[in-house]
């Protein structure tokens, strides 16, 4: 069974730096897809990343990246110039022939 | 593209009774997925369907629970003679046929069981 493994339950960031969440995961599959998804408080869960294990380049969007490395199954996101409203649980999510597998989140404060 | 929608949004109940959710996914969206999330933890997955079919189901999903997709469109979960531990927050999800691995979330359904 695929498993996915978030370290850091809680960090913060100040207004405008960077900073970086850990996921990692187990599985014996070679051609799966992994996800970011980000759950303001109260509010639903948003997509905001998503990485094919076949590409090797790694996933980018505006200020959102990843850095994925297939070997040490790693896959951790990188949120640039972070905003107040990047405030929220962030989940990192496994998925091969379907349903989600999902972290336990690390809650990310974004801090004026 | 209105989203995935779901109803109710909160639902308080008593110990022992019944409860229907209901989920609309994203229009054309052939794949959908139900999850249970408690607090401090990340969805579990429960079942899904493709179209009316529906292809899985977690072991989480007691025969308390059922799950049906009757036209391939909406989807309703119900759970009967509910417990304490069934309070969570409910999700659905859907995706489409040409990106099945992509999961569009709706806002939840929130049920507390006294």
């Amino acid at each position: 069974a695929q498993t996915v493994t978030q370290s850091q339950p809680e960090m913060s960031v100040q207004e405008a730096e960077t900073v970086t969440l850990s996921c990692t995961y187990d599985t014996s599959e070679n051609n799966y897809y992994l996800f970011w998804y980000k759950q303001p408080p109260s509010r639903q869960m948003i997509l905001v990343i998503r990485q094919e294990a076949y590409k090797q380049q790694n996933a980018t969007e505006n200020r959102f990246s990843v850095n994925f490395q297939k070997a040490a199954k790693s896959f951790s996101l990188k949120i640039s110039d972070s905003q107040l409203g990047d405030t929220a649980m962030y989940f990192c999510a496994f998925s091969f022939n379907t349903p989600l597998v999902f972290g336990k989140g690390t809650r990310l404060s974004v801090i004026a | 593209d209105t989203g995935v929608s779901q109803n109710p949004r909160h639902k308080i109940t008593k110990r022992g009774q019944n409860v229907t959710f209901r989920c609309d996914p994203i229009s054309e969206h052939n794949r959908l997925y139900w999850y249970r999330q408690t607090l401090g933890q990340g969805p579990e997955f429960l079942t899904y369907f493709q179209n009316e079919a529906q292809l899985e189901k977690s072991r989480l999903l007691s025969d308390r629970f059922s799950a049906e997709r009757p036209k391939g469109s909406f989807s309703t979960l119900e759970i009967q003679r509910t417990e304490q531990g069934d309070s969570a927050m409910y999700l659905c999800a859907s995706s489409p046929d040409g990106d099945r691995e992509t999961q569009y979330f709706g806002p939840g359904t929130r049920l507390l069981v006294l």
